[in-house]
């Protein structure tokens, strides 16, 4: 089966760095996908990471370890327009379509001043 | 404009009632996928299709029909609607070498 794990809520402070971490566990692996996903929006993609390694782009970078079965989603420079819920998506090998997502139930992020 | 669309965007409904969500994309994308989110379940798969003609059952199905006559909607018809699809239903697409998933700005669904 597949099995994603994310925290639920972090608070972190303007200006900051925060790290969210997501933990999955699937019959298969074809990448890791971060959403960002603003209160009454609709997610947008942020990151995609199918190697192990670091993925930067901007202030933001994805970091994963696929024998881990690990990922995290870095933000740097924090702003309060990053608080936002955090989706983490695996991609599997399901036959047929392959480009089905299974999300995580997603982090809500809280940048205080 | 070029996107992908849903609509209505507002829908309160009666138990028993048949409903149609609505999704449109402008990409030509082959992938379309339903989607509805929960508080504490997240984004959950409902149906997708692979290209017109092609459509599949994700992981909550049940209660739900859908078609894909022409590449560019996705209509999600919920047969007779019950409390427990009051939800947001997000439709989304990707393209075949494109993996991202482009979503709409979702549905807001009240069953009463």
């Amino acid at each position: 089966g597949q099995n994603i794990d994310q925290p639920t809520e972090m608070t972190a402070t303007e200006g900051a760095i925060v790290q969210i971490n997501c933990t999955y566990q699937t019959s298969g692996f074809n990448g890791l996908f971060w959403y960002q996903q603003h209160a009454g929006e609709a997610p947008t993609f942020l990151s995609y990471n199918v190697l192990d390694g670091l993925e930067e782009k901007g202030r933001f970078s994805s970091f994963l370890s696929r024998s881990k079965g690990y990922s995290y989603l870095l933000l740097k420079e924090l702003q309060m327009k990053d608080s936002a819920s955090y989706l983490c998506a695996v991609r599997g090998p399901y036959g047929g379509a392959t480009n089905k997502l299974i999300f995580g139930t997603g982090t809500l992020l809280a940048v205080q001043p | 404009d070029a996107g992908i669309t849903q609509s209505p965007r507002y829908k309160i409904t009666e138990t028993g009632r048949q409903v149609t969500l609505m999704c449109h994309q402008t990409w030509s994308h082959s992938y379309m996928f339903w989607y509805r989110q929960d508080l504490g379940h997240g984004l959950r798969l409902i149906y997708y299709s692979a290209a017109a003609d092609i459509t599949d059952k994700g992981e909550v199905p049940d209660g739900y029909v859908v078609s894909r006559s022409k590449t560019e909607n996705f209509p999600l018809t919920l047969e007779s609607a019950t409390r427990s699809q009051t939800s947001v239903y997000f439709c989304a697409s990707s393209g075949e070498s494109d993996l991202r998933q482009f979503f709409g700005p979702g549905t807001r669904l009240t069953v009463l």
